[in-house]
């Protein structure tokens, strides 16, 4: 069981690139998240999926895109990269729900914007 | 939206000493309060959690105590360690199924 897996580990981008960062859970989640933590700060919901085919917005949302098609896959999309999302993005699931249950965290992933 | 706040953002105790961090929520239909540890440059991992029909909790050194009534929760540490230091983040499960985190406290453990 690799629980949550995310790569790439780091990145570096130049203002107005695109990327795609990949999730992935083999432990049959229903739930996952996305998350970016800035320097010295907390977790900020970006967006999250309670199923395949369902996502919603969190508390960060803009500049930000998702997809759920299995559910073992979540990706997060940035266009046109900003110097403002540099930041480490974390991402989770959970089996019922974050009401009730424990969230598994992956690796995180680093992002640079210059 | 769910409005979460912890206090204190750094706490420094001596190795022996009790730590308890504090956390406030505004939506009274919130029912689930995990805390979580994360070390320098690691990920987050869940260390208690409770739910909103039970007052306490505890494993080991690590308690958890909830007062749905005045909408706040805390994380009580005793018999601290070395090891115990890190960023502590509190969180509330909301009604929509997200999961609001607090801004965390940075706890050092002086040996």
């Amino acid at each position: 069981n690799a629980g949550v897996t995310q790569t790439p580990k780091f990145r570096i981008l130049k203002i107005g690139q695109s990327m795609t960062l990949q999730c992935t859970q083999d432990m049959n989640h229903n739930y996952m998240y996305w998350y970016r933590q800035d320097p010295g700060m907390g977790l900020k919901l970006i967006y999250y999926s309670v199923g395949a085919g369902i996502t919603d917005k969190g508390e960060v949302p803009n500049g930000y895109n998702v997809s759920r098609s299995t559910t073992e896959d979540f990706p997060l999309r940035l266009e046109l990269a900003a110097p403002s999302q540099t930041s480490v993005y974390f991402c989770a699931s959970s089996e019922t729900g974050g009401r009730q249950e424990t969230q598994y965290f992956g690796p995180g992933t680093r992002l640079l914007v210059l | 939206g769910e409005n979460v706040e912890q206090h204190p953002s750094t706490l420094s105790v001596q190795e022996g000493d009790s730590a308890v961090i504090k956390c406030t929520y505004s939506d009274s239909a919130s029912n689930y309060f995990p805390w979580y540890k994360q070390e320098l440059g690691k990920r987050p991992q869940l260390i208690i959690d409770i739910r909103s029909n039970v007052g306490e909790k505890k494993d080991q050194r690590i308690a958890v105590t909830l007062n749905k009534t005045a909408k706040h929760f805390s994380l009580h540490i005793t018999e601290t360690q070395p090891e115990d230091s890190a960023v502590y983040f509190c969180a509330v499960g909301t009604s929509y199924d997200k999961v609001i985190f607090g801004p965390g406290t940075s706890l050092s453990v002086i040996p």
